[in-house]
């Protein structure tokens, strides 16, 4: 079983609906994160918990909320969709520890918001 | 300022042929660590190969290897011996700083192709 796991994989849905991304994780990481790639563009981050209490925005978090329901799971909700967000989603986790702390991804996420 | 730069879009080369795909980077911190990620066109994200700023030598992973010239801030990949299954886009990534759990910056990818 993956270490890793995101549902739903694909996703197609209607303007100012509200979606929920969701990402478990059995690797027993601290540190878990959202990012989005958009096509022929890297990954920005949207937001990444430390731990059950903490939440931070990343880079793009506007339109975005997430939610961290334990050690193992954290979800990313987009409360009223807009076709910019049309993208392609990862959660990662890490262990922690500096500089050397790699982070692994999940299989991502394809969303397309009509 | 870009973070990251990938000049390079797109490679081709020839199978058991080796490739280098280039990576730069600006930083202004002395402790930072460099990661590259493998995305083959089922659109996963696989870890390859890590190399801190501190390491003084290059990491290497099997057919990875990390040309690592710290002095011209750059982080160049080397894949030995490619195969078919190395066609992917790869992305050069970037830690700053000693916190833990802060953002990874990632650069816009190169798109390899390799031909049999």
């Amino acid at each position: 079983d993956a270490d890793v796991t995101q549902t739903p994989r694909n996703r197609i849905t209607k303007t100012g609906k509200r979606i929920m991304l969701e990402c478990s994780q059995t690797k027993g990481h601290d540190r878990m994160y959202w990012y989005r790639q958009d096509p022929g563009l890297g990954l920005q981050l949207i937001y990444y918990s430390f731990d059950v209490k903490d939440i931070n925005k990343g880079e793009i978090s506007d339109g975005y909320s997430v939610s961290r329901q334990a050690q193992a799971k954290f979800s990313l909700s987009l409360e009223s969709a807009i076709p910019n967000q049309t993208a392609l989603y990862f959660c990662a986790t890490s262990v922690g520890g500096g500089i050397t702390d790699t982070q692994y991804f999940g299989p991502g996420t394809r969303l397309t918001v009509l | 300022a870009q973070k990251i730069t990938q000049t390079q879009p797109g490679m081709f080369v020839q199978e058991k042929e080796a490739v280098t795909l280039d990576c730069t980077y600006d930083t202004s911190d002395q402790s930072y660590g460099l990661f590259w990620y493998k995305q083959p066109s089922s659109g996963e994200m696989i870890f390859l190969i890590y190399q801190g700023s501190y390491d003084e030598q290059n990491a290497t992973e099997g057919r990875y290897s990390l040309n690592f010239q710290k002095a011209r801030k750059s982080a160049n990949l080397v894949i030995s011996a490619s195969q078919l299954g190395d066609s992917a886009m790869y992305f050069c990534a970037m830690r700053e700083g000693d916190q833990a759990g802060t953002a990874l910056i990632f650069g816009k990818g190169t798109t390899l192709s390799v031909s049999s």
